[in-house]
């Protein structure tokens, strides 16, 4: 079946402007994670979603940083007022109950670049 | 909280010569671990994973590792490495606790020279 897919796969902002990032996870996968890497740096976990518990949002870095899920499917990660430190690689991944939650497999990610 | 140190930002290797890379974790109990590459362009691929039992856990594309609890350590190993094997490498930790959410290290550059 289809993997992790995101969009845009890249996106160029104006420092001020916001910014929607999309995920469609794996069919099926109750889970959903948002991870950014800056450049030449590993992964910092941003916000999970679970089902229909509340999300784990303690990674997301500010109140700019938003994010929602419609149910079992996609979700959107939002940054308002995008400042130049937000330039990133934004990845998101998803992972089933099948697998125990811990295998999570990751989309291409979404380039993030502020003028 | 759980953290995944990994030394050696930059290894370079000649092909067909062995490859190690070093992982070490901090965390509370026993840890899910995880092993990624990311090669230019690509996305994250998981090469191997280690949840419980044999301590010496075999992946794709000719890897494996091995999670020494002593050493709190999960290093990556490939015997002869081929040029297609440049990529960035990823070592991460997770536990179901922490809400199964993925702690990365810095990762770890590997250049293959012919």
């Amino acid at each position: 079946g289809a993997g992790v897919s995101q969009s845009p796969s890249n996106k160029v902002t104006e420092k001020g402007k916001d910014v929607e990032l999309r995920c469609d996870p794996i069919s099926g996968h109750t889970a959903l994670y948002w991870y950014r890497q800056r450049l030449g740096q590993g992964l910092e976990f941003l916000i999970y979603f679970q089902g229909n518990s509340a999300p784990d949002k303690s990674g997301l870095p500010s109140d700019r940083f938003s994010a929602e899920r419609t149910g079992e499917s996609v979700s959107t990660l939002t940054i308002q007022r995008t400042q130049q430190e937000d330039s990133a690689v934004y990845l998101c991944a998803s992972s089933s109950r099948l697998r125990n939650y811990n295998e999570q497999f990751f989309g291409p990610g979404t380039r993030l670049t502020v003028l | 909280a759980q953290s995944v140190t990994q030394p050696d930002i930059h290894i370079t290797v000649s092909e067909g010569a062995s490859l190690e890379l070093r992982c070490n974790y901090s965390y509370g109990a026993t840890p899910y671990l995880f092993w990624y590459v990311q090669s230019p362009g690509q996305g994250l691929q998981l090469l191997l994973k280690y949840f419980s039992g044999d301590t010496l856990v075999q992946g794709i594309k000719g890897f494996e590792a091995e999670f020494k609890r002593s050493q709190s350590s999960f290093n990556l190993r490939k015997p002869s490495v081929h040029w297609s094997d440049a990529a960035e490498y990823f070592c991460a930790v997770g536990a179901k606790a922490a809400g199964n959410k993925l702690t990365f290290g810095g990762g770890t550059r590997v250049l293959v020279k012919p």
